[in-house]
């Protein structure tokens, strides 16, 4: 069975870069059709889409965290990572990654991990 | 980009019916899939393609969708059903982007 396991820190210093990864394990992330996502919900609020990535590399990102996000994969460790530069306290929120499937739904979410932008 | 707009919360008694609506202009394009998130766990499909249920899913829960509006309804709420769930759709600008609905927290009483 497929799981998804998001790992980094969980304290990140406001205008530092976010860095976070999720390890798949259970099946290869180069496995067509499907896209590998990042998902947050900052403290008592909603879900926000963050972005995709196939496993050929190509990437797909919310247009208003666009010019902040990289998302990569890793075939060769099958993972894939996000990064969001430049954080503030806004970017404060668990954050799970997630398979897409070829209905363009999230089948499979990993536990999430919080983390926290602060000085 | 397109939003997707839903009751803040909504209660219902055990074992009676309730309706999860989900509004937005991509609804008219696109089926809404929807998310139930307890406190402290990730989220679980619960609904796609309008109305599909992932393995495991009860029968009580059921998708549909007429104009720009998509609704969860879920038939004999239960006690374990009270929760925040979430419709997401494919952004109607930008069909590699997906947009999540508010959120609705449904307290079942």
């Amino acid at each position: 069975q497929l799981q998804l396991q998001e790992s980094g820190p969980g304290l990140v210093k406001p205008s530092e870069t976010l860095s976070l990864t999720c390890s798949v394990s259970g099946g290869a992330i180069s496995r067509s059709p499907y896209y590998w996502d990042w998902i947050r919900q900052p403290p008592g609020k909603g879900l926000e889409w963050m972005g995709s990535v196939y496993w050929s590399g190509a990437t797909y990102y919310k247009p208003s965290l666009r010019s902040r996000l990289a998302i990569s994969v890793d075939t060769s460790k099958n993972q894939f990572s996000l990064k969001v530069n430049s954080v503030t306290a806004a970017d404060t929120a668990v954050y799970y990654c997630a398979r897409m499937d070829m209905t363009h739904v999230f089948d499979i979410w990993g536990q999430g991990t919080m983390v926290t932008v602060s000085s | 980009s397109s939003e997707l707009t839903q009751d803040p919360a909504v209660s219902v008694a055990l074992g009676q019916t309730v309706r999860i609506t989900c509004q937005g202009d991509g609804l008219r394009n696109y089926y809404a899939s929807w998310y139930q998130q307890k406190p402290g766990q990730a989220p679980v499909l619960v609904i796609y393609d309008r109305n599909n249920r992932p393995s495991g899913i009860p029968d009580r829960f059921s998708g549909s969708s007429s104009g720009n509006t998509a609704t969860l309804t879920i038939t004999g709420a239960q006690a374990e059903d009270e929760a925040d769930y979430y419709c997401n759709a494919r952004d109607s600008s930008n069909d590699h982007n997906y947009v999540f609905g508010t959120g609705t927290k449904v307290t079942v009483l």
